[in-house]
């Protein structure tokens, strides 16, 4: 199965920029990265998405090189409540010619005051 | 308020029982997904269903099952329980027709958290 890496955790301060980079190389041609928080006990809540180049909304901007190979996520001036798992999640093709979504193993990003 | 509703929120069961999970997607939604995430691991893909069919089964275990219904609604079987199977269980939903295709987020619920003693 292919698989995406991220660091396991990042600290941070308030008021920093927080870049978190997933590699993924064996993301399926026509599939999309999209990247989601989670908090302890809730399902994860969709941050941003985007297929290559950059892609920018009000919470974050995403960076896609041209191979596709990884993605940035990056979280301007971050505050004590953006403490949480951020996960990376692309498709990829089964054995059996079925294709699937797998979540990276996250990065736990703490945020300090 | 992702739209996707998992109920029950929590149960607790014992070893060598079978208990059924159920997920009602957003509005409009056609595809029904279910994870498994284990005290602090990460999210393991489990199956897939899309307007009733079975798109794609990732780590399920073959006492697991799943089904989506007419109404687009999904049940998420789990029979032989053990100890290692205590986890949350989160449904997500789509409306994206085939995985992963263009700009067709994920939107989860909060879980199901299953303990099994």
């Amino acid at each position: 199965l292919a698989k995406t890496t991220q660091p396991i955790s990042m600290d941070s301060y308030e008021g920093q920029e927080v870049n978190i980079t997933c590699s993924h190389n064996n993301i399926a041609t026509n599939d999309y990265i999209t990247w989601y928080q989670q908090f302890p006990s809730q399902g994860p809540r969709f941050i941003i998405q985007g297929y290559k180049t950059k892609v920018k909304n009000e919470v974050a901007s995403l960076f896609i090189p041209a191979d596709r190979k990884s993605s940035t996520l990056s979280l301007p001036r971050v505050s004590l409540s953006d403490t949480a798992v951020y996960y990376c999640l692309v498709g990829f093709s089964m054995d059996t010619g079925r294709r699937a979504l797998t979540f990276g193993s996250g990065t736990r990003l703490q945020v300090q005051p | 308020d992702s739209g996707v509703t998992q109920t029950p929120k929590h149960l607790i069961t014992a070893t060598g029982q079978r208990v059924t999970l159920r997920c009602s997607p957003r509005s409009g939604d056609l595809s029904v997904y279910w994870y498994q995430q284990s005290l602090d691991q990460g999210l393991q893909f489990l199956i897939q269903y899309y307007n009733g069919e079975e798109r794609a089964k990732g780590n399920i275990l073959e006492r697991f099952s799943a089904q989506q219904f007419p109404d687009l609604h999904s049940e998420l079987n789990l029979s032989s329980l053990e100890l290692g199977d205590s986890a949350l269980y989160f449904c997500a939903s789509s409306v994206a027709p085939k995985i992963g295709t263009n700009n067709s987020p994920l939107h989860f619920g909060n879980g199901t958290r299953l303990t099994v003693t």
